[in-house]
């Protein structure tokens, strides 16, 4: 049992380019979730998904999409990564909307 | 507006000690409230969750107390060690179906020998 995966772990990409971070967990779990977490601020969500097929927005959308073909992976994309996007991305799944949310390592993202 | 306010900011204690972080927050209606742990690098780890009826429990050297009518929680620690030193994040879910976690800034705490 794995838990909540997340590749790569490190990452750099120049003003423009796109990108893919993968999530992936293994404990059959509806929810999963994408946020960013910056100094001195708490986690903010990206997007969330309620199951396979069904996303919508948090917080700060913004710049990214995401999609839930299955219920293992959650992928968040970068579509034209910006300065501002730098910045550790976690991707968390629960059983539902009131248990236990389980975070994967992060991703450590720099746009430069 | 739903928030969470975490105090201190940051804290230092030695070793053996203990240390109490305090969250307060004004999120309704309300579902449960978290304890996190981070590690630096790291994502974060639940330590506890506790619903409106729960006003106390415990993980180990960690004891986290509820009282909803003042809508404050506090995590103590109990005879510190130096792998305590962590970020420590309260989040409180709301009863509004998903995206309803409203998550603190942290405490950062630091365990010095």
């Amino acid at each position: 049992n794995a838990g909540v995966t997340q590749t790569p772990k490190f990452q750099v990409l120049k003003t423009g380019q796109s990108m893919t971070l993968q999530c992936a967990q293994d404990m059959n779990h509806e929810y999963m979730s994408w946020y960013r977490q910056d100094p001195g601020m708490g986690l903010r969500l990206i997007h969330y998904s309620v199951g396979a097929g069904i996303t919508d927005q948090g917080e700060v959308p913004n710049g990214y999409n995401v999609s839930r073909s299955t219920t293992e992976d959650f992928p968040l994309r970068l579509l034209s990564a910006a300065p501002s996007q730098t910045s550790v991305y976690f991707c968390a799944s629960s059983y539902s909307d009131v248990s236990e949310q389980y975070f994967g390592p992060g991703t450590r993202l720099t746009v430069t | 507006k739903n928030q969470v306010e975490q105090s201190p900011q940051s804290l230092i204690i030695l070793e053996g000690k203990n240390c109490t972080l305090q969250c307060n927050y004004t999120v309704s209606p309300f579902s449960n409230l978290r304890w996190y742990k981070q590690d630096t690098g790291r994502g974060p780890v639940s330590l506890t969750i506790m619903t409106f009826s729960e006003n106390t429990k415990s993980n180990g050297r960690y004891t986290a107390t509820l009282d909803a009518d003042t809508k404050q929680s506090s995590l103590h620690i109990t005879a510190s060690q130096l792998s305590d030193s962590a970020s420590y994040i309260c989040v409180v879910s709301a009863r509004t179906g998903a995206n309803n976690l409203f998550f603190g800034t942290g405490t950062r705490l630091t365990v010095i020998p």
